[in-house]
């Protein structure tokens, strides 16, 4: 258990609807991180966030937002849901924004 | 840009045989690199990272991998292996970028499996 905690663990939903998925971090730690495993694109980055503040952005869709709140809780926000969106979305966190990435055990979203 | 290329797909060992995972990355600098480990259902473990210094690290689960930085080489040992090291195992370097920021590339991982 890497102390990342994430919700919920899974998520049906259908095309075209909005979704939200929360993560919490390890306690201390100020940066949060997101990822996206689908089976096409492996493992890629979406966005970081350090202190409530976005600090590095990757390949995230205009489509998909996120934000940290004071309480260092993270949310993903995707909506206008597309097939392709179906995948694992991992939260990871660490202590500052360039130390080492603890993951959380995923949300894993299916879009019908 | 950064990548990670993990060459081997799928690999099957005999539980108690030696394993070696291979590794290769491409970035501009000397690299952070990382080993996690990734069980049926479950989320990314870390078995252990380079910063610096020693080229040999030493991981959990008896894991350890060498940075060879004239081939561009992070590759993860291990010299007995257990039934339970089934998993999919993901190398990944992350600079550091421009404002401060971090991340991870990963590589398409290597999905190993133990004969017993």
């Amino acid at each position: 258990d890497s102390g990342v905690t994430q919700t919920p663990k899974h998520l049906i939903t259908a095309t075209g609807q909005r979704v939200t998925l929360r993560c919490s971090p390890r306690s201390g730690d100020l940066s949060v991180y997101w990822y996206q495993q689908s089976l096409d694109q492996g493992l890629q980055f979406l966005i970081q966030y350090y202190n409530g503040e976005e600090r590095a952005k990757g390949n995230i869709l205009e489509r998909f937002s996120a934000q940290q709140f004071p309480d260092l809780h993270s949310e993903l926000n995707l909506s206008s849901l597309e097939l392709g969106d179906s995948a694992l979305y991992f939260c990871a966190s660490s202590p500052s924004a360039q130390e080492t990435q603890y993951f959380g055990p995923g949300t894993r979203l299916l879009v019908l | 840009a950064q990548s990670v290329t993990q060459p081997d797909i799928h690999i099957t060992v005999s539980e108690g045989a030696s394993l070696e995972l291979r590794c290769n990355y491409s970035y501009g600098a000397t690299p952070y690199l990382f080993w996690y480990v990734q069980s049926p259902g479950q989320g990314l473990q870390l078995l252990l990272k380079y910063f610096s210094g020693d080229t040999l690290v030493q991981g959990i689960k008896g894991f350890e991998a060498e940075f060879k930085r004239s081939q561009s080489s992070f590759n993860l040992r291990k010299p007995s292996v257990h039934w339970s090291d089934a998993a999919e195992y993901f190398c990944a370097v992350g600079p550091i970028l421009t404002g401060g920021g971090n991340k991870l590339t990963f590589g398409t991982g290597t999905q190993l499996k133990v004969e017993l």
